[in-house]
């Protein structure tokens, strides 16, 4: 079946602008996860959502930052006034929802601010 | 955030060799995963673990919980190359934030 898809793979940005990131989970789950990967980091947790609620979003390094995911299932991380230090991998994830299940990740986009 | 400090930052081994690696945290956790990331792809689970003491097993991969709480190690017998990869801890505190360490970069010499 199909897996998690991010699009787009890659984005090159300016400083200042404004971009979407797109993540379709897998059908029927309702969890979904946005990550951010710096390089030779390990992911970093921004939001999560339970449905169409971001049941936590403490992750969000500050306001420029948001995620909506309107139907509960498509995810779309929306980043404002884009500084260089935005540049990274956004990773998505989404699992069944309950607690211990496995969270399947897309193979992220790579955002790059100039 | 949770600070996971994971060891070795990077492993070199010859092909046939075991491999151990492990994650530390000041945290105590309620749950430990450990994921494997290939270039280009999003991190994939490996083994989970729910319980202090736990050990589990995955074909060549054996993975405990440390009785503390705050550690877990990864090991991995008889190597090949298809290991070769970024091998990521990461642990859940509870609720549903989950916090990964730095990650183990392992190459495999033929």
């Amino acid at each position: 079946g199909a897996g998690v898809s991010q699009t787009p793979s890659n984005k090159v940005t300016e400083k200042g602008k404004y971009v979407e990131l797109r993540c379709d989970p897998i059908s029927g789950h309702t969890a979904l996860y946005w990550y951010r990967q710096s390089l030779g980091q390990g992911p970093e947790f921004l939001i999560y959502f339970q449905g169409t609620g971001a049941a936590d979003d403490s992750g969000l390094p500050n306001d420029r930052f948001f995620a909506v995911r309107p139907e509960g299932s498509v995810s779309t991380l929306k980043i404002q006034r884009t500084e260089r230090g935005d540049s990274a991998v956004y990773l998505c994830a989404s699992s069944t929802g309950h607690p211990y299940n496995e969270q399947f990740f897309g193979p992220g986009t790579r955002l790059t601010v100039l | 955030g949770q600070q996971l400090n994971q060891s070795p930052q990077s492993m070199f081994i010859q092909e046939g060799e075991d491999v151990s690696m492990n994650c530390t945290s000041s945290s105590i956790f309620n749950t430990w995963l450990w994921y494997k990331q290939d270039p280009g792809e999003g991190p994939v689970l490996l083994i989970a673990l729910y319980k202090a003491g736990e050990l589990t097993s995955n074909g060549r991969l054996t993975a405990q919980f440390g009785i503390t709480r705050k550690d877990s190690f990864l090991n991995i017998s008889a190597s090949i190359p298809s290991d070769v990869g970024i091998y990521f801890c990461a642990g859940q505190l509870g609720g549903n934030q989950f916090y990964f360490g730095t990650g183990t970069s392992l190459t495999v010499i033929p």
